[in-house]
């Protein structure tokens, strides 16, 4: 069975700083999908970023980008130039490429953005 | 685009009663919706997944007969819990995934969930 593990229970950085969320996961599977989701205090989950796992390049959107290191399954976050509004919650989730199309989520981080 | 509305947004029964919580897709359709349950500083905990037009399949643990889930329509899921309890209290999210026309779907697309408090 997969399993997604977020080690770190709660991370704070800086305004403008540069913050690295944890993620790894263990699966027998070679193809997959990985996001992160951010879930502010209005509780509303967003996408964040995807990544394929077929895939070598990392993803990135904007100020996020991940590292992702298939063969460590290692899914890491890093968010720069940190931003107030980017407090909230952050979940890593894992996805297989058929069958259900259900996710398996990690505990999440709490990310606090000090001014 | 891509958008899930849930409805009520928070709901107050009382212990014994039903209460439905529903799930919309308002501009895609989706085939597969998701039932969530989340408690306060924890993650999200998959309650079932819901199919258009067939049984929902619960995950291991989850009282099917307590929470009845209906996908009427290819926008449209319920989730109806039965006889609430105070126990039942929680946040229910409701996700979708949209198919491309190759049928084939990535992420999933969340409501923004519904606070349910029974007393």
């Amino acid at each position: 069975a997969q399993t997604v593990t977020q080690s770190q229970p709660e991370m704070s950085v800086q305004e403008a700083e540069t913050v690295t969320l944890s993620c790894t996961y263990d699966t027998s599977e070679s193809d997959y999908y990985l996001f992160w989701y951010k879930q502010p205090p209005s509780r509303q989950m967003i996408l964040v970023i995807r990544q394929e796992a077929y895939k070598q390049q990392n993803a990135t959107e904007n100020r996020f980008s991940v590292n992702f290191q298939k063969a460590a399954k290692s899914f890491s976050l890093k968010i720069s130039d940190s931003q107030l509004g980017d407090a909230a919650m952050y979940f890593c989730a894992y996805r297989r490429t058929s069958g259900t199309y259900k996710y398996i989520f990690g505990t999440g981080t709490r990310l606090k953005v000090l001014a | 685009g891509a958008v899930v509305s849930q409805h009520p947004s928070w709901v107050i029964c009382k212990s014994g009663t039903s209460v439905k919580i529903e799930c919309r897709s308002l501009d895609f359709q989706a085939t597969t919706m998701f039932w969530y349950r989340q408690f306060p500083k924890q993650s999200l905990m998959l309650m079932a997944t819901s199919n258009e037009g067939s049984k929902a399949t619960y995950e291991q643990g989850v009282e099917k007969d307590k929470f009845l889930i209906n996908h009427a329509s290819l926008t449209l899921s319920t989730l109806t819990v039965t006889s609430a309890h105070p126990e039942d209290s929680s946040f229910y999210i409701c996700s979708a995934t949209p198919l491309d026309l190759a049928g084939f779907s990535y992420e999933q697309y969340f409501g923004p969930g519904t606070r349910l408090t029974v007393t």
